[in-house]
């Protein structure tokens, strides 16, 4: 069966650190993957996506970046944290062929302080 | 731009009410869609989901929606909400042009239940 793993479940960094977020899949190839942010009253927010290996899109101006060095493997990260970078961030994969369910990960709530 | 659109930000209701969570999306083509709910404290799960066929879909829990093509809508429904469904939810589509598998939500709707 698949699974997501993504760590760390909680963080703590200050302004100006950098950041990296790891999200591994198990159990299925070629999997589109995406990283979301939920801040408070504000829902689900898309910040990038994944259909392949070295393949980004960016669905918002920001202070992040991401990469896909391997197939499963989905990396958010950033230079320089900002305040305003604090939420709660998800990944989250699909099976590549159409009609298929989005599964999420445990996520992991960032705190810049 | 693609985009979904929930039209209740809050919603309370007593035990035993009828629910009609409301969720628009603007794309003109094929898409797959979902809803999802997060009960406090924990991760996001799957609610039900349309891919094509019949458009009244039936979920977990006594959740049902239905996929209205004309209006671009996905509404989710529940005859007796209990305390139990006070949770966020949350519609997200899938556009299938191409094969972005770009998956987009809601702003998403806090049901509160009172018993």
């Amino acid at each position: 069966s698949q699974t997501i793993h993504q760590w760390p479940a909680t963080l703590v960094q200050p302004v100006g650190s950098p950041l990296s977020l790891e999200c591994t899949v198990e159990g299925t190839s070629n999997p589109n993957l995406y990283w979301y942010r939920q801040a408070a009253g504000r829902g689900l927010q898309l910040l990038f996506y994944s259909v392949g290996i070295g393949q980004i899109s960016s669905e918002v101006p920001q202070n992040l970046s991401a990469s896909r060095p391997q197939d499963r493997q989905f990396i958010l990260s950033s230079k320089k944290l900002l305040l305003s970078d604090s939420g709660f961030y998800l990944c989250a994969w699909r099976s590549g062929t159409t009609g298929n369910t989005i599964y999420f990960g445990e996520g992991s709530w960032l705190t810049v302080v | 731009a693609q985009s979904v659109s929930q039209h209740n930000h809050h919603v309370i209701l007593s035990e035993a009410a009828s629910l009609e969570l409301g969720c628009n999306y603007s794309y003109g083509g094929t898409v797959n869609l979902f809803w999802y709910v997060q009960y406090p404290g924990q991760h996001l799960q799957l609610l039900l989901k349309y891919f094509s066929g019949d458009p009244l879909v039936k979920g977990i829990k006594g959740f049902e929606a239905e996929f209205i093509k004309s209006k671009f809508s996905f509404n989710l429904r529940k005859p007796s909400v209990q305390w139990s469904d006070t949770a966020e939810y949350f519609c997200a589509v899938i556009p299938l042009s191409g094969n972005t598998g770009k998956l987009i939500f809601g702003q998403g709707t806090t049901l509160q239940v009172k018993p």
